[in-house]
């Protein structure tokens, strides 16, 4: 298995772009987040899925869109990109509630200037 | 005021001592989990536990529901075990919440 993959790994954007941050995962898992991460601040959730066809915003969802036909993509998609959107953004899935490992992707960052 | 906190922040130590990393949180939870975030920014899962105590290796995780409180000890830690450690508690719905890390560098 792959786990849960992530591309690009790296993305400098001019302010006002728009782009995509692919996710995937191969485990089957129904559950599903992006977060992002600051200096010095701790992850933080952005949207998050259950299962294909739902989604629900996190903490921070503003400037963020999200879909998920398929139980193995959850692609996040940045309109009109802004400074405080510089972060380095992973993606994560997990089987089910309770005791059950979350696994990782291995991040992007993202430069907006 | 953060639902996850950690202390401390950063910690630097000899190689072989004990060290403790603590974690409090003030929501109600189905898990907790500790994470490892090594240099190069990958993050794994080290233990997830909603009661007790469970150890792998030379990492003990304890965790006191009552308290709303967690511990992560290294026992003889070693280099390799530098790296920043991440509390993350799962909620009663479907959310995670983060501390913000423990820098953790030992020293040969």
């Amino acid at each position: 298995n792959a786990g849960v993959t992530q591309t690009p790994k790296f993305r400098i954007l001019k302010i006002g772009q728009s782009m995509t941050l692919q996710c995937a995962q191969d485990m089957n898992h129904n559950y599903m987040y992006w977060y992002r991460q600051d200096p010095g601040m701790g992850l933080k959730l952005i949207y998050y899925s259950v299962g294909a066809g739902i989604t629900d915003k996190g903490e921070v969802p503003n400037g963020y869109n999200v879909s998920r036909s398929t139980t193995e993509d959850f692609p996040l998609r940045l309109e009109l990109a802004a400074p405080s959107q510089t972060s380095v953004y992973f993606c994560a899935s997990t089987t089910g509630v309770g005791l059950y490992e979350q696994y990782f992707g291995p991040g992007t960052r993202l430069t907006v200037t | 005021k953060n639902e996850v906190e950690q202390s401390p922040q950063n910690l630097t130590a000899q190689e072989g001592e004990f060290i403790t990393i603590n974690c409090s949180y003030s929501v109600g939870i189905s898990a907790l989990h500790w994470l490892q975030q090594h240099p190069g920014g990958g993050i794994v899962s080290l233990f997830m536990l909603s009661s007790g105590k469970k150890k792998h290796g030379r990492l003990i995780a304890t965790i006191n529901i009552q308290e709303k409180h967690s511990s992560l000890h290294i026992t003889a830690s070693h280099p390799r075990d530098s790296a920043v450690y991440i509390c993350a508690v799962r909620g009663v719905g479907n959310q995670f919440y983060f501390g913000t890390g423990t820098s953790l560098t030992v020293i040969p």
